[in-house]
């Protein structure tokens, strides 16, 4: 089952804007995640945050989460053609859970 | 670094065929696999948890008859898919828990193509 929505479902912005990508989840969680993938590959893991931290940083990466609205954001700074993928959101909701994804959101990045 | 391979990247097969998909974890034992399947555009959606030495759990509406997971060491996982068709098309990811830990790594995918 998956666990929760991206919004918005497909973004298209200039290069050298900001992008922001949010996802909501249902049930209470352990961990929250995001991953890229590019078109056919594989997943990236840019970065995760846990239930009890508030905002995390990683280069060009912020990712917030509101365990009490049940959310999570990921702003991309300063996007370039390279950022186009899909991004998703991943959750556990304990150590012995699997990651239950989003259904993501597609980002294209326009130069 | 954590790796996880799968093997094959991709494979092209006739309907009625079996496939068979390989998932090893590279550099660390893995207790625990994780399957999922993909199709275009879509998300990744949890077939099955694979246990060493167990029987596979499958999630609801994936039969299990029909994607076999063998899981019989602490490095390989091995999911097939019997009697394949058309409509099993599909991005097939595994994942692999390290040992006595949460950390996930993700395999590269198979790309299964049935005609």
């Amino acid at each position: 089952s998956q666990q929760g929505e991206e919004d918005p479902q497909a973004l298209s912005i200039q290069e050298g804007e900001n992008a922001t990508m949010n996802c909501s989840y249902k049930t209470s969680i352990n961990n929250l995640q995001w991953y890229r993938q590019n078109s056919g590959r594989g997943l990236v893991h840019l970065i995760l945050i846990r239930s009890n931290e508030r905002e995390k940083h990683s280069g060009r990466l912020r990712v917030t989460l509101d365990t009490s609205k049940k959310s999570s954001s990921l702003l991309i700074t300063a996007s370039r053609a390279a950022d186009t993928a899909s991004y998703f959101c991943a959750t556990d909701d304990s150590g012995n859970t699997p990651l239950v994804f989003g259904k993501g959101t597609r980002l294209s990045v326009i130069a | 670094g954590a790796v996880v391979s799968q093997h094959p990247s991709r494979v092209i097969c006739k309907s009625g065929t079996s496939v068979k998909i390989e998932c090893r974890s590279l550099d660390f034992q893995a207790t625990t696999m994780f399957w999922y399947r993909q199709f275009p555009k879509k998300s990744l959606m949890l077939m099955a948890t694979s246990n060493e030495g167990s029987k596979a759990t499958y999630e609801q509406g994936v039969e299990k008859d029909k994607f076999l997971i063998n899981h019989a060491s602490l490095t390989l996982s091995t999911l097939t898919v019997t009697s394949a068709h058309p409509e099993d098309s599909s991005f097939y990811i595994c994942s692999a828990r390290r040992t006595g830990t949460n950390e996930q790594f993700f395999g590269p995918g198979t790309r299964l193509t049935v005609l």
